[in-house]
């Protein structure tokens, strides 16, 4: 079975763009979460969704992020405008089972924002 | 909230020298425990984890972690470490009352031939 697959899996842009990170789920699995991971921060949970509908973003930096999930096998991570304090590894993880279970972690997208 | 101490950031063990790796944790009620393991450029791997039982568990690779609930850790250990070992390990706290996953600051692991 294919695993959490993310595109891109690096991205280069510059300040101010919009940029889109995308998600699949494993088949069958009814949670979803965004991770970003820094040196300095670590994994962070950004959002998580549960049957398509957000259930907590508070770790949702700011509101130039926003996330979407408008079926069960595809999400969105959108910032707009990019700032280079964005710079990170971004996952997507998915899960058949609750949020303090296991998780299925994609490869993540390497996003540099110059 | 429950929380998640990895003390070492960098190991470096030589082949086929024995790993323990440290975790400790923070949480009031029964936590439910994992170790990632993290190679370059990938995601995150589930190694093994811990919900109730026999306190020694094993996972995948040949790695194994004990549960010690007196001490609030979960150490990871492996007893002949293999070069393809080297990546991160993260450890992680689930809390199901509060249905949330901590994540460790994680360990990187350097293996020397």
């Amino acid at each position: 079975d294919a695993g959490v697959i993310q595109s891109p899996r690096h991205e280069v842009t510059e300040m101010g763009q919009e940029v889109t990170l995308r998600c699949k789920p494993i088949s069958g699995h009814n949670s979803l979460f965004w991770y970003r991971q820094t040196m300095m921060r670590g994994l962070e949970l950004l959002i998580y969704f549960n049957n398509n509908v957000p259930i907590d973003d508070s770790g949702m930096p700011e509101d130039r992020f926003s996330a979407k999930m408008p079926n069960a096998s595809f999400s969105t991570l959108k910032i707009q405008p990019s700032e280079p304090r964005d710079s990170a590894v971004y996952f997507c993880a998915s899960t058949n089972r609750e949020l303090w279970d296991t998780q299925y972690f994609g490869p993540g997208t390497r996003l540099t924002v110059l | 909230a429950q929380s998640v101490t990895q003390p070492d950031i960098h190991i470096t063990v030589s082949e086929g020298a024995s790993l323990e790796l440290r975790c400790n944790y923070s949480y009031g009620a029964t936590p439910y425990l994992f170790w990632y393991v993290q190679s370059p450029g990938q995601g995150l791997q589930l190694l093994l984890k811990y919900f109730s039982g026999d306190t020694l568990v094993q996972g995948i690779k040949g790695f194994e972690a004990e549960f010690k609930r007196s001490q609030s850790s979960f150490n990871l250990r492996k007893p002949s470490v293999h070069w393809s070992d080297a990546a991160e390990y993260f450890c992680a706290v689930g809390a199901r009352l509060n249905n949330d996953m901590r994540f460790g600051a994680g360990t990187r692991l350097t293996v020397k031939p």
